[in-house]
């Protein structure tokens, strides 16, 4: 199974603040990556797709960039519903994999 | 607009089995490919199959023995069986649409749309 390593754990972060989460894969996953939004008691929801494509309604604040093994999501300005956790998932081989999240929080 | 919904006990003992069922409203499962998702305490996620629009299915291979995804297209359904189940099986439980798309010469899945999630619990 292709590995995905999700860093950091959890981070804090100011209003206005610009976030950046990063995930790694055992294997070149070819730009074969999903980002997810979930915050508590919700279920996840879609945020990024192919990397770096925004997912309709989605807050262009929000942006996905990497290839290879690596990836990033940034968000450009730190919201207050932006709290939640945030998870990458590799879709190119089964079985689909995921990160262990990113725990987000309002500093 | 897609709906999921799933439904099924909370609580199951060790040793039986648990069933799920997902009710999809807003577009028809005889498209595309529809899957399970299960979420642990201490939130590690896990792919656990899927069922295509044609009946075919893909289960994660550390569950193969003891997974089955069935349909119902008549109701618009689909199910999850999981047997044997232990306390390791205690998790939040997901179906979610699967979408795809290519990357250079690649295909790849993603979930673009979720069930609110049902949490199951395996104890005594």
């Amino acid at each position: 199974d292709i590995q995905m390593t999700q860093s950091p754990a959890s981070l804090s972060a100011s209003l206005g603040e610009t976030v950046t989460i990063q995930c790694q894969a055992s294997e070149d996953i070819y730009s074969g990556l999903a980002w997810y939004q979930q915050k508590p008691g919700k279920s996840p929801q879609l945020l990024i797709y192919g990397a770096s494509s925004l997912q309709d309604g989605v807050p262009s604040r929000f942006s996905g960039s990497g290839s290879g093994t690596q990836y990033s999501l940034k968000i450009s300005s730190m919201q207050t519903e932006d709290e939640g956790v945030y998870f990458c998932q590799q879709g190119l081989k089964y079985p689909n994999t995921f990160g262990a999240g990113t725990k987000l929080e309002l500093k | 607009e897609v709906q999921l919904q799933e439904s099924g006990p909370g609580l199951v003992k060790p040793s039986q089995s648990l069933s799920l069922t997902c009710s999809v409203t807003g577009y028809s499962i005889t498209s595309n490919y529809w899957g399970w998702i299960r979420k642990f305490p201490g939130n590690k996620m896990e792919w656990m199959g899927y069922i295509s629009y044609s009946g075919s299915t893909s289960y994660n291979p550390s569950l193969k023995s003891r997974i089955s995804i069935t349909r119902d297209t008549s109701k618009n359904q689909f199910f999850l069986q999981l047997n044997s189940v232990t306390t390791e099986d205690t998790a939040t439980y997901y179906c979610a649409r699967l979408w795809g798309g290519y990357t250079t010469d690649y295909y790849y899945d993603y979930f673009d749309y979720w069930g609110q999630g049902v949490m199951v619990t395996v104890s005594s």
